[in-house]
């Protein structure tokens, strides 16, 4: 098993550009989420989603969208780069049942100048 | 947002000595899990505590889950130079509720 997917592994955008960052778990996790890491600052979550069809806002949304329309893929988009996006976003999933640890991927190094 | 209270932020060890971080929480929590993040890769588990005052080893690994329910420690052993991280706490309350929290991390440096 793969796991959980991420790509790309690095990307550079000029301010104002788009992006969609892709994950994609084999694992039929109805949970998955979306992370960003800041040096120092631990794991802060953008979005997560319940299961296909279900999104919700986690700690830092703006600026971010998601969808989820299978129970495979939940992909971050970006739509107008700004410096304060630089990082590295993580996706995780995981069953969900309370107490399940996440499986995350390796991340994706976000660039934006 | 909530987060936990991990510490140290960082350690610089030298090989061979052991290691003791903990995180700490004003509530509680029903899951302890720790993880470990290799330099540019993304974080894997190492450990899941259940139940209060559980203590379980994993290798050199050994952690705990606080009897109050609202700490853990995790505890390596004899550090060699592939320890070297960044590890993160997790609590999790369980039930109805599937969105941990995480601590800022410790960041581990061993000097061969």
């Amino acid at each position: 098993n793969a796991g959980v997917t991420q790509t790309p592994k690095f990307r550079i955008l000029k301010i104002g550009q788009s992006m969609t960052l892709q994950c994609a778990q084999d694992m039929n996790h109805n949970y998955m989420y979306w992370y960003r890491q800041d040096p120092g600052m631990g794991l802060k979550l953008i979005y997560y989603s319940v299961g296909a069809g279900i999104t919700d806002k986690g700690e830092v949304p703006n600026g971010y969208n998601v969808s989820r329309s299978t129970t495979e893929d939940f992909p971050l988009r970006l739509e107008l780069a700004a410096p304060s996006q630089t990082s590295v976003y993580f996706c995780a999933s995981s069953f969900g049942q309370g107490g399940s640890p996440l499986h995350f991927g390796n991340g994706t190094r976000l660039t934006v100048t | 947002g909530q987060q936990l209270n991990q510490s140290p932020q960082s350690m610089f060890i030298q090989e061979g000595e052991d290691v003791s971080m903990n995180c700490t929480s004003s509530s509680i929590f029903n899951t302890w899990l720790w993880y470990k993040q290799d330099p540019g890769e993304g974080p894997v588990l190492l450990i899941a505590l259940y139940k209060a005052g559980e203590l379980t080893s994993n290798g050199r690994l050994t952690a705990q889950f606080g009897i109050t329910r609202k700490d853990s420690f995790l505890n390596i052993s004899a550090s060699i130079p592939s320890d070297v991280g960044i590890y993160f706490c997790a609590g999790q309350l369980g039930g109805g509720s599937y969105i941990p929290t995480f601590g800022r991390g410790t960041s581990l440096i061993v000097h061969p």
